[in-house]
């Protein structure tokens, strides 16, 4: 069980344009996720709260008209990055909270290289 | 906010023998300290938590102890296989849904 999974894995994109990533808990129901951000050889650093139903809660430093968070159901959470930039390209990766007292459960992570 | 530091930052050990990897927590109120490993081009997958009201849980060949006095908690491997092999990052944040703060992580390469 918890089970998260990320679509795509990688993808191309030319600078300019906007890429959307989605996150699904596949066998439970998350009424939060949470967005990151891996650069190489770094840890995970956080880009926002994303909760079912409102509006998503975003780190300092953290764009949101950049990064858009839409997370229209239980299941699922999409990040778009509008604009993408080369210096955008990163492993993007969700993770997904079962509830109050469980831990979070990662998704394999999303490779984007904006050229 | 939270910080976590996390040492060594790269760990190599001979396959058989024991790693042990380190993270210091800052904020007093946290309460739940998961360990991940990643392999590479992966997710991070959840191989221990403890939570602060026990100060040692251990799952076959890994274990975590806490020190909550200190506000320090160690990932312990012990009988280190090749397979072992990966990025390990320790966490700490509140156990009721708030986010996580990640180590920096540490690279532990397991020789055969």
């Amino acid at each position: 069980g918890a089970v998260v999974s990320q679509h795509p894995s990688r993808v191309i994109c030319k600078s300019g344009t906007s890429v959307k990533i989605e996150c699904r808990s596949l066998d439970f129901q998350a009424t939060t996720m949470f967005w990151y951000r891996q650069f190489p050889k770094q840890s995970l650093m956080l880009m926002a709260t994303s909760n079912e139903g409102s509006k998503a809660t975003y780190e300092q430093g953290v764009e949101k008209d950049k990064f858009l968070i839409n997370h229209a159901s239980l299941t699922l959470s999409t990040l778009t990055v509008t604009s993408a930039h080369p210096e955008d390209s990163s492993f993007y990766i969700c993770s997904a909270h079962p509830g109050p007292i469980e831990t979070q459960y990662f998704g394999p992570g999303t490779r984007l290289l904006v050229l | 906010g939270e910080n976590v530091e996390q040492h060594p930052s790269t760990l190599s050990v001979q396959e058989g023998d024991s790693a042990v990897i380190k993270c210091t927590y800052s904020d007093s109120a946290s309460n739940y300290f998961p360990w991940y490993k990643q392999e590479l081009g992966k997710g991070p997958q959840l191989i221990i938590d403890i939570r602060s009201n026990v100060g040692e849980k251990k799952d076959q060949r890994i274990a975590v102890t806490l020190n909550k006095t200190a506000k320090h908690f160690s990932l312990h491997i012990t009988e280190t296989q090749p397979e072992d092999s990966a990025v390990y990052f320790c966490a700490a944040g509140m156990e009721y849904g708030n986010k996580l703060v990640f180590g920096a992580g540490t690279i532990l390469r397991v020789k055969s």
